[in-house]
């Protein structure tokens, strides 16, 4: 069966340190991961994915994300955390036409 | 061009009625989704069209909840019965035809059920 966790309910960092939101999957064949980001009162928005080739992607707002094969994991980070960065994080995999989304990580980034 | 569009955007009704939510998907975006979002809770996908392919309904959580789609466009989320656990946040996106493609989300629609 094909699942995504995020070990993490809520991040809390200091505005200027880096940032990781841990995510890990378990998918049959291939994993073709994704991150979304939901910003209060707003829908989901597409941050980046790994599809294949180099195992660090980069996306938008300067994070990016590392897929790691051994670990099987995909976890989203960024050097410099913004205030502006704060909301609810979403790791999602793509397997046989069907996303499944983690339960989401809810960051805080305090000033 | 627009984003996806979803309404009503807010919906309180009785247990026991029937409510019909709509979206709208990207101009030109063959894969349509939907999903629902409880408080506080991930994405629990429901129901995937694809172009004109039988559309994959094996989230769908009871026979009280179908949809349907014409063609490459509209798409309509029906619950008949509304039981109170369905109040929820449900979300609609779409996606090119190319596979692996991200998703685009539409606004969602807040449905109480009373």
């Amino acid at each position: 069966a094909q699942s995504v966790a995020q070990p993490e309910d809520q991040v809390n960092v200091a505005e200027g340190n880096p940032l990781t939101v841990k995510c890990t999957y378990s998918v049959s064949g291939n994993p073709y991961l994704f991150w979304y980001v939901q910003y209060p009162n707003r829908g989901l928005q597409f941050l980046l994915k790994y599809i294949t080739g180099d195992n660090l992607v980069k996306g938008s707002y300067g994070f990016e994300a590392e897929f790691n094969k051994s670990q099987t994991s995909f976890h989203l980070k960024k050097p410099s955390a913004l205030v502006s960065d704060s909301a609810l994080y979403f790791c999602a995999v793509h397997n046989f036409n069907k996303f499944y989304f983690g339960s989401g990580t809810k960051l805080n980034v305090k000033p | 061009g627009a984003g996806v569009s979803q309404s009503p955007s807010n919906k309180v009704t009785e247990k026991g009625k029937d409510v019909e939510l709509r979206c709208d998907p990207i101009s030109g975006h063959t894969a349509l989704y939907w999903y629902r979002q409880r408080l506080g809770q991930g994405l629990e996908f429901l129901i995937y069209f694809q172009g004109n392919s039988a559309p994959d309904k094996s989230g769908l959580p009871s026979d009280r909840f179908s949809a349907e789609r014409t063609g490459e466009s509209v798409s309509t989320l029906t619950i008949q019965r509304t039981q109170q656990e369905d109040s929820a946040v449900y979300l609609c996106a779409s996606s090119p035809r190319q596979v692996y493609n991200e998703q685009f989300f539409g606004p969602g629609t807040r449905l109480t059920v009373l």
